[in-house]
């Protein structure tokens, strides 16, 4: 079983509509929770970095943590074309110098004008 | 503030030869930098820990002879892969964080090789 579990997609949606991202894991050791974006053949992005169990909003996005149930999701509202992208999940655990950060497989999005 | 870089964006090389790829962070101190690759349509997977001064912690399945990382100051790594075949071109990412308990990595944009 993989530490990180998300699904690859491809996941396609009109312009405007509210999208749902989503990553289990298994290692309780996660303590930090962010979201990525990463275009074609470019470096992640850091979107959304969170610690704690609860909803965290910055602009279209909200992320989303259930430490109990071992899941995160990343919502985006009012989805535009620029927002295709994949989206990556990543956990970490250890802080510092002795960080380990595990991503997950990418969910690729594409929204349609 | 908080970038990274890297240089080359991209190269290809002819199998058995060996390629630098160098990681600089351009406005912070990092501490530590890890390497990543990432192959197609796959997540990036952690190839090994860098901290400055002090030889590079690897993850299992990595060979350490055969990507060899330098961490001589605070504001650049290298990542040295020796005598390279075609199953070692992959995306190459690096990124950095000042070793503060609650820092973030910042990414760097990244490195194509192609083995020939």
């Amino acid at each position: 079983q993989k530490e990180v579990e998300q699904d690859p997609g491809p996941l396609s949606v009109p312009e405007g509509a509210i999208v749902s991202l989503n990553c289990t894991y298994s290692n309780s050791a996660f303590q930090y929770f962010m979201w990525y974006r990463q275009y074609s053949r470019k470096g992640p992005e850091l979107l959304m970095y969170t610690y704690s169990s609860g909803n965290k909003e910055d602009g279209r996005f909200t992320a989303q943590v259930d430490k109990s149930s071992k899941y995160i999701s990343l919502f985006i509202r009012d989805s535009q074309p620029s927002d295709s992208a994949t989206y990556l999940c990543a956990m970490r655990s250890g802080s510092g110098g002795y960080q380990k950060v595990t991503f997950g497989t990418g969910t690729k999005l594409q929204v349609i004008p | 503030g908080a970038v990274v870089s890297q240089h080359p964006s991209r190269v290809i090389c002819k199998s058995g030869t060996s390629v630098k790829i160098e990681c600089r962070s351009l406005d912070f101190q990092a501490t530590t930098m890890f390497w990543y690759r990432q192959f197609p349509k796959q997540s990036l997977m952690l190839m090994a820990t860098s901290n400055e001064g002090s030889k590079a912690t690897y993850e299992q399945g990595v060979e350490k002879d055969k990507f060899l990382i330098n961490h001589a100051s605070l504001t650049l790594s290298t990542l040295t892969v020796t005598s390279a075949h075609p199953e070692d071109s992959s995306f190459y990412i690096c990124s950095a964080t000042t070793g503060l308990s609650d820092d973030e990595q910042f990414f760097g944009p990244g490195t194509r090789l192609t083995v020939l």
